[in-house]
């Protein structure tokens, strides 16, 4: 119940084009959405969160969808370039600090010219 | 205001040996949190932390791994007797309470064992 699965695992995609990774969960109780990219020999650096009381958010070229009824989010990154190749992870957890952070496997995002 | 800090970043070690790994939080950030990440795998979680005080520790294997956070100075995360399959990126990452649960994270430390 703990678990957060992801998927693609590995995706590649052209220059200029949408950049899609998607995410479920079980536990009801996850109320705060991150997403972290990390680059190779990085730690990974938080990019965009999303809490349930909304369905989309978008900072720039990330939009986080979230449909709670289904227990689904995902993300899009629009106009990918190639500086966005890297691994993200989504992850799920409660909003108070007394509880870990729960990591998706990570989807490896290649971005070709 | 530095990021969080790890060090060493690369630790080499015989099988056998002790490893420790520290991490120093940002500034004003109470919260603590060890995570470690094998090759081509995501982060899995070993134990939170607040000064002085082991919150949870549910991710930590019960032998040769053990974690601390004194009241001055970093935490430290420690190996014992470190077999080959410890090999891997440990991180750190901290927060403040107050903002939520957004985890700040550092550099990591790649362990590896001969």
């Amino acid at each position: 119940q703990q678990q957060v699965k992801q998927s693609p695992q590995s995706l590649i995609v052209q220059k200029g084009g949408i950049s899609i990774i998607n995410c479920a969960y079980e536990n009801t109780a996850f109320d705060y959405f991150p997403w972290y990219q990390q680059f190779p020999g990085k730690g990974p650096a938080l990019l965009i969160a999303i809490r349930p009381d909304v369905s989309e958010k978008k900072e720039g070229r990330f939009t986080i969808s979230f449909n709670k009824s289904a227990k689904q989010f995902s993300l899009h990154i629009m106009d990918s370039q190639p500086g966005d190749s890297a691994t993200y992870f989504c992850a799920a957890s409660t909003e108070t600090s007394y509880d870990k952070v729960i990591f998706g496997p990570g989807t490896s995002l290649s971005v070709i010219p | 205001n530095a990021g969080v800090m790890q060090n060493p970043r690369h630790l080499v070690r015989r099988r056998g040996q002790e490893a420790r790994l520290r991490c120093s939080p940002m500034k004003g950030h109470s919260h603590v949190y060890w995570y470690r990440q094998l090759p081509e795998e995501g982060l899995k979680f070993m134990v939170y932390l607040q000064k002085e005080n082991i919150i949870d520790e549910s991710g930590m294997p019960k032998e040769r791994f053990s974690a601390e956070f004194p009241k001055e100075g970093p935490s430290i995360l420690r190996i014992q007797q470190v077999v080959r399959g410890d090999s891997a990126a440990y991180f750190c990452a901290s927060a403040v309470l107050a903002v939520g649960n957004e985890q700040f994270f550092g550099p990591g430390t790649r362990l590896t064992v001969l």
